[in-house]
């Protein structure tokens, strides 16, 4: 059973730098895991932010970017916002299924 | 711009069938471009891919493991919707279920899965 695995929760103060990390149970993570990363608030779908490592989607702010990092896929928020608090999600495939990670909490304060 | 909308019971009786229907408009279900999927949410499972359709050349199915026994997805193309069916259902798959389209963009290999449903809460209980 593959398990991704993403930090449970973060916290970041207004205006600061943010990285959420999303590894997998069989080794690093390349960009043939095609990494998505994806917001999601209480009550809402998830958004997507990024995908394919570190591809922006129409929609996503710029302060939002996408990275590969020592190993995991990894996202990156510069001059965090109060309404970035929110849940995120990293989405990696594996050749024909894709797995979820458990989610990264961050809180803004 | 691309639109998924979700429709289907939100009440299902344990070891029966799940159904739900994702409709597309701005793209469509026989694209060779896409991959039209379900994911579902629930506080002790997080989300969870549960598998796919597409069509390239003829129709392809993905499905998790972890629900391969039971699921079915399949493509209606005179109505450019695609369904979920899941089988003797119990308590645990009660969750937020959520259609989302996959994208494959054929010059640079990329992929993407960018558009959501609104997502249906189906409980399962007697």
């Amino acid at each position: 059973q593959t398990v991704v695995t993403q930090e449970p929760s973060l916290t970041v103060s207004p205006g600061g730098t943010v990285t959420l990390t999303c590894a997998s149970s069989t080794g690093a993570v390349t960009s043939g895991y095609y990494p998505n990363w994806f917001q999601q608030k209480p009550g809402q779908a998830p958004r997507a932010l990024i995908y394919s490592t570190d591809n922006k989607h129409s929609w996503t702010p710029a302060r939002f970017s996408g990275s590969l990092l020592g190993g995991k896929a990894a996202l990156t928020l510069s001059g965090v916002q109060p309404e970035d608090e929110a849940e995120y999600f990293c989405l990696l495939y594996y050749g024909g299924t894709w797995v979820f990670g458990g989610g990264t909490k961050l809180t803004v304060l | 711009q691309v639109q998924l909308q979700q429709s289907g019971p939100g009440l299902v009786k344990p070891s029966q069938t799940l159904s739900l229907t994702c409709a597309i408009s701005g793209d469509s279900v026989s694209s060779n471009s896409a991959a039209w999927n379900w994911i579902r949410q629930s506080p002790s499972r997080g989300l969870e891919w549960l598998g796919r359709t597409y069509h390239r050349s003829k129709w392809y199915n993905d499905y998790a493991v972890s629900v391969r026994s039971r699921i079915t997805i399949n493509p209606d193309t005179s109505k450019n919707q695609f369904s979920l069916q899941l089988d003797s259902v119990t308590p645990e798959d009660t969750a937020v279920y959520y259609c989302a389209r996959e994208y494959y963009y054929d010059t640079s290999g990329l992929t993407a899965i960018d558009y959501w449903g609104q997502g249906t809460l189906v409980t399962v209980s007697s």
